[in-house]
């Protein structure tokens, strides 16, 4: 079976702090994704990474920044916290090529 | 831009019906589709998905697509209150697999 872990499930934060979301995927996949999620919005795209060290802005990418400094390891980067970045973070990992994607049990962000 | 529409719900069916969940998606050169469940409180988990025109069958249930109509449903036999979640259906446009638009979610009820 494909497993996402998320570093957090719970994650708190003061306005203007730097925050750092880690996902780790165990399946060798070569993609990547960060989303979040909010009532009535659905799942929207932050950053997705295709390989290592590539990254690629996805539609809402203002304000974070990721990292992929190895194949498994995905890390979503919000420089300073803004409490309208309180939401549910969700990391996915995908087989190059197929759109499956698998998900992370997220990360709930309150910016306080 | 590009769109996933599905109607939001709930859907409330009784245990032992047929659900049938319709998702409508506006860019043409689409080329895979997929549906996730999720639980409330959980992350999104694929359970079908389908990349050419016609049905494609997985125990309860089977993934209905007409690219002519731009239309994906999901059909789920002999519903059990555990099939209580809400499902997103998502559709990716590009070879790579890495840009998918999620729908927004329908929320399906079973009564026991």
């Amino acid at each position: 079976d494909v497993k996402v872990t998320q570093s957090s499930r719970y994650l708190v934060k003061r306005t203007g702090e730097k925050v750092f979301l880690e996902c780790v995927q165990d399946m060798d996949h070569e993609n990547m994704f960060w989303y979040r999620q909010d009532p009535g919005l659905g799942l929207r795209l932050i950053y997705f990474s295709y390989d290592v060290k590539m990254k690629e802005k996805g539609d809402i990418p203002e304000g974070y920044s990721v990292s992929r400094e190895k194949k498994e390891r995905f890390s979503l980067i919000l420089e300073s916290a803004s409490t309208n970045q309180t939401s549910m973070y969700l990391c996915a990992s995908s087989p190059s090529g197929t759109g499956q994607q698998f998900f992370g049990p997220g990360t709930r962000l309150t910016v306080l | 831009q590009k769109e996933v529409e599905q109607n939001s719900g709930p859907l409330s069916v009784p245990e032992g019906a047929i659900a049938s969940l319709n998702c409508t998606y506006s860019d043409r050169g689409s080329q895979s589709f997929f549906w996730y469940r999720q639980y409330s409180g959980k992350s999104p988990e694929l359970i079908m998905f389908i990349y050419s025109n016609g049905d494609k069958e997985d125990g309860r249930f089977t993934a209905q697509l007409n690219k002519a109509s731009q239309y994906v449903s999901l059909l789920i036999r002999d519903s059990q209150p555990s099939d209580s979640a809400t499902y997103l259906c998502a559709v990716n446009g590009d070879t790579g697999g890495f840009k998918t638009i999620f729908g927004a979610g329908t929320r399906l009820f079973v009564k026991a």
